[in-house]
């Protein structure tokens, strides 16, 4: 069973660019969360997705956004970049209304 | 925001030794708390995790205390490894529409010398 794919592993993006990173979760999980790691936050829930609609929203400023398509596959956004963005991005997946998400490897991002 | 608090920032134990990580959280609706695993380069990993309705759960060397009243649970790893040298975060998970949702710790650098 394939586990969580996320796309690009690594990226280097100058501030006031825009970034989009993807994310496949597993096979039959249609709820996606998102969270942003750093060395001084730790583990940040940025949203979760479910069904392609947003259910939950962490605390993050509007330049972060995402979707859910479909298939289950998410993307987040995140626009006019700033230095402080730089981070892991790690995408999780679950089953409908059961506990025990599966992280995928991440998308690190730096802004230079 | 509700935080989950965890402490040690990092901890260092010989091999065989018993490594314990505590946390400590505030938002009463959580019902779930899970421990996970995190190795340089990878993801998060759920190691374990326990329901508020039971104090203890074991899975092999790994064994989750919990305590209601204080609003407390620990992590302890019997006969630690060199292998066990990684990250663990505590959370906690509000359950209902909040699935998807996990509140952390700051995390626990845990190295175990050989």
């Amino acid at each position: 069973k394939a586990g969580v794919t996320q796309t690009p592993r690594y990226l280097i993006k100058t501030r006031g660019q825009q970034v989009t990173l993807s994310c496949s979760p597993i096979s039959g999980h249609r709820s996606v969360s998102w969270y942003q790691q750093t060395p001084g936050q730790g583990l940040q829930f940025l949203f979760e997705y479910f069904s392609e609609t947003q259910r939950n929203k962490g605390n993050f400023p509007g330049r972060f956004s995402g979707r859910q398509f479909s298939n289950s596959r998410s993307e987040m956004n995140v626009s006019t970049l700033e230095l402080g963005d730089s981070a892991l991005y790690l995408c999780a997946s679950g089953t409908d209304f059961n506990y025990g998400y599966t992280f995928g490897s991440g998308t690190r991002l730096t802004v230079v | 925001q509700q935080q989950v608090k965890q402490s040690p920032q990092s901890l260092i134990v010989q091999k065989g030794g018993i490594s314990i990580i505590n946390c400590a959280y505030e938002n009463t609706a959580f019902d779930y708390f899970p421990w996970y695993q995190q190795f340089p380069g990878k993801g998060p990993a759920l190691l374990i995790a326990i329901r508020p309705d039971v104090s203890e759960k074991k899975e092999g060397r790994f064994t989750i205390s919990f305590n209601k009243s204080a609003k407390q649970f620990s992590l302890h790893i019997m006969d630690s490894q060199p292998g066990d040298s990684a990250t663990y975060f505590c959370a906690g998970n509000a359950g209902g529409t909040s699935y998807g949702k996990l509140t952390f710790g700051q995390g626990t650098i845990l190295t175990v010398h050989p």
